[in-house]
Formats: C-alpha cells, structure tokens, sequence
C-alpha cells in the first residue's frame, strides 16, 4: 500500500524566511510524485510533478526536488500569500490498479508572517 | 472558464436524508475521480470512472454512496441515509492526457 509522510504539519515563517518542507514516500512502482497548494474552503492546485530520483522543478519561489524515498519542496524568501496548505501525492502502478489514483499526505500548513 | 465545476459549494443536511453532489469536468478529460477529505488530512480516494464505465471503488464507498457518469460527461455523486461521519469535503478532479489531475472547489458537507 502506498503511503505518503508530510513534515512538518505546520510551519510559521517571517516574510523572506527560506524553508523546506518534507515528504516520505513508499510506493510500488513510482509514477510520479506531485506537489499541490490548498487554500483553505478551495480544492488541491497543481503544482509540480516529479517522475524520477535527482529531478528538479521550479516555479516562482518554489522549488520541488526528489530522491528514491523523500521529496522536498523549498521556499525561497516566501510572501504572505504562499500561505496555504501543501500536500504531496504519489501514484504507483501497482497497488493503484487501473484507477492510477493519487494517494496524498495530510499536507503541510505554511503561515507566512508579513 | 476550462476549470473542474462542482455544485453546489456547501450543503447543510439532516442526518438520515439522501444529498447529490455534481462534478462537471473539463471537456475532453475522460478520467475522472471523486475523494474525500477531512479537516486536517488530505485528500482520500473514493471512486474513479474512464468515461461513462466506474472502473474502481476505494474500501470507503460504503453501500449507501453511489456515483454515475452517464454518457461520460458530468457525473454525480449520492450519499443516502447520510450519517454525521459523513461531513466531510468531496472533491471531484479529471485527467488530462499527460496525467495531471484538476481539481474542482469541492462541496463541503456538513451533517446536522
């Protein structure tokens, strides 16, 4: 089964503070890696997707990494309007059947302080 | 406008009494998918159609949930005799052919 780790659960930050956050992951069969941004009363946004171990993505102050086992998503001198939650979701190709869902972590709320 | 369209947002039901939410996908996606999501955790798979046929349920589509897509395009999704564990936030997403999920707003469930 395939599971998904989000640390932290929460992370406060001042205005310019640079961070990362944390997703451990164990699949069968990688397919893919994604990272989405939720705002609170609104639904997952894409972000990135990562298929293979040392591949980079990058988007604004953004910045999405992968290993065989973790992926993190840094934050460059982030703004109040980064704050959101962040979740991070696999999809294997084995314990995903034919459905190839996303299985998702409970996700990494960033406050950001002006 | 491209987007995933749900409705209604927000629905306030009694418990015991049957709710249909509704998901309009982008056109030419013909993956679609229906989760769950509580407060505090992510998004939990339900159900997922390839055009009109429902090819997979999750352990968490109990008997008294059932979703259709008829002719493939919109779908929807029914919760009878809904109990409290049932609040929840249902998210509807479609595919698109290079394998990125959209997500629709959600309708937010509360049950009373």
């Amino acid at each position: 089964e395939d599971q998904v780790t989000q640390s932290p659960e929460a992370l406060r930050l001042q205005e310019g503070e640079s961070s990362s956050l944390n997703c451990s992951y164990t699949v069968s069969g990688l397919r893919g890696l994604f990272w989405y941004r939720q705002d609170p009363g609104k639904g997952p946004e894409f972000l990135f997707t990562l298929y293979s171990a040392g591949e980079e993505k990058e988007k604004e102050r953004l910045k999405a990494t992968l290993t065989k086992k973790e992926s993190f998503l840094h934050i460059t001198a982030p703004k109040p309007e980064d704050s959101a939650t962040y979740l991070c979701a696999v999809r294997g190709e084995i314990s995903s059947g034919s459905a190839r869902q996303l299985t998702f972590g409970s996700g990494t709320q960033l406050t950001v302080l002006p | 406008d491209t987007g995933v369209s749900q409705n209604p947002r927000h629905k306030i039901t009694k418990r015991g009494q049957n709710v249909t939410f509704r998901c309009d996908p982008i056109s030419e996606h013909n993956r679609l998918y229906w989760y769950r999501q509580t407060l505090g955790q992510g998004p939990e798979f339900l159900t997922y159609f390839q055009n009109e046929a429902q090819l997979e349920k999750s352990r968490l589509l109990s008997d008294r949930f059932s979703a259709e897509r008829p002719k493939g395009s919109f779908s929807t999704l029914e919760i009878q005799r809904t109990e409290q564990g049932d609040s929840a936030m249902y998210l509807c997403a479609s595919r698109s052919g290079t394998g990125r999920d959209t997500f629709g707003s959600g309708t937010r469930l509360t049950v009373v």
